[in-house]
């Protein structure tokens, strides 16, 4: 299976800034028709995770424009910018490229 | 709108088997695929299998020999059953609509406890 390795394990922001979550897979994530499936999930205190990113860097129906994807290959990255009290929790990346999709163990956002 | 909704015994007896309902609406199973996923406590997320649009199936290889997943399109259901549960099977459990490749609308999930 795909592993997916998630750093940092927890971070603490300030509202209004920005921050970065980094996700390693340990295998490409290309698929044979040429798409990456990498995808960004937030999961808040006491709710089910909800899609953010899906393919790199596609926002989810209804996302903001502060949540942005990037990367390739084997590393991606999350960026969230002018943080925001709702965007608290743990985020996870997962793939669906190779079976059976596999997640993250997540990265956990808290208020500085 | 697309809601799904897990329903199910909070409580399983070790070795016992399980069995879980996803109600969906908002949209037809056979156009779309569900997904179970489930989550212990504090990790993530594990996708567990799919039940695909045609009818077809799909399961993680790590729980095949203990998990079947079918569905009633009638009542717009879809259901889990595990068997020989044991305590780390504890967790929540997710239905989702997914796109194949990534897992766009999730149920509320429900919590299961595998206890004596």
């Amino acid at each position: 299976d795909v592993v997916m390795t998630q750093t940092p394990v927890s971070l603490s922001v300030s509202l209004g800034g920005q921050v970065s979550i980094s996700c390693r897979s340990s295998q490409s994530l290309v698929h044979n028709n040429g798409n990456t499936y990498l995808s960004w999930y937030l999961q808040k205190p006491g709710q089910s995770p909800q899609l953010l990113i899906y393919k790199v860097s596609n926002r989810f129906s209804g996302i903001s424009d502060r949540f942005s994807g990037s990367g390739s290959g084997t590393d991606f990255t999350l960026k969230i910018s002018r943080v925001e009290p709702d965007d608290l929790g743990v985020y996870y990346c997962g793939q669906g490229t190779q079976y059976p999709p596999t997640f993250g163990a997540g990265t956990k956002l808290e208020l500085k | 709108q697309v809601q799904l909704k897990e329903s199910g015994p909070g409580l399983v007896q070790p070795s016992e088997t399980l069995s879980l309902t996803c109600t969906v609406s908002g949209f037809s199973l056979t156009s779309y695929s569900v997904s179970w996923v489930r989550q212990p406590s504090g990790k993530g997320p594990e996708w567990m299998g799919r039940m695909w649009y045609d009818g077809d199936t799909a399961y993680n290889s790590a729980l095949k020999s203990r998990l079947s997943i079918s569905r009633d399109t009638s009542k717009n259901q879809v259901f889990l059953k595990m068997n020989s549960l044991q305590t780390d099977d504890t967790g929540t459990y997710y239905c989702t609509r997914d796109s194949t490749h990534w897992f766009a609308y999730w149920g509320q999930g429900t919590l299961v406890t595998v206890s004596s």
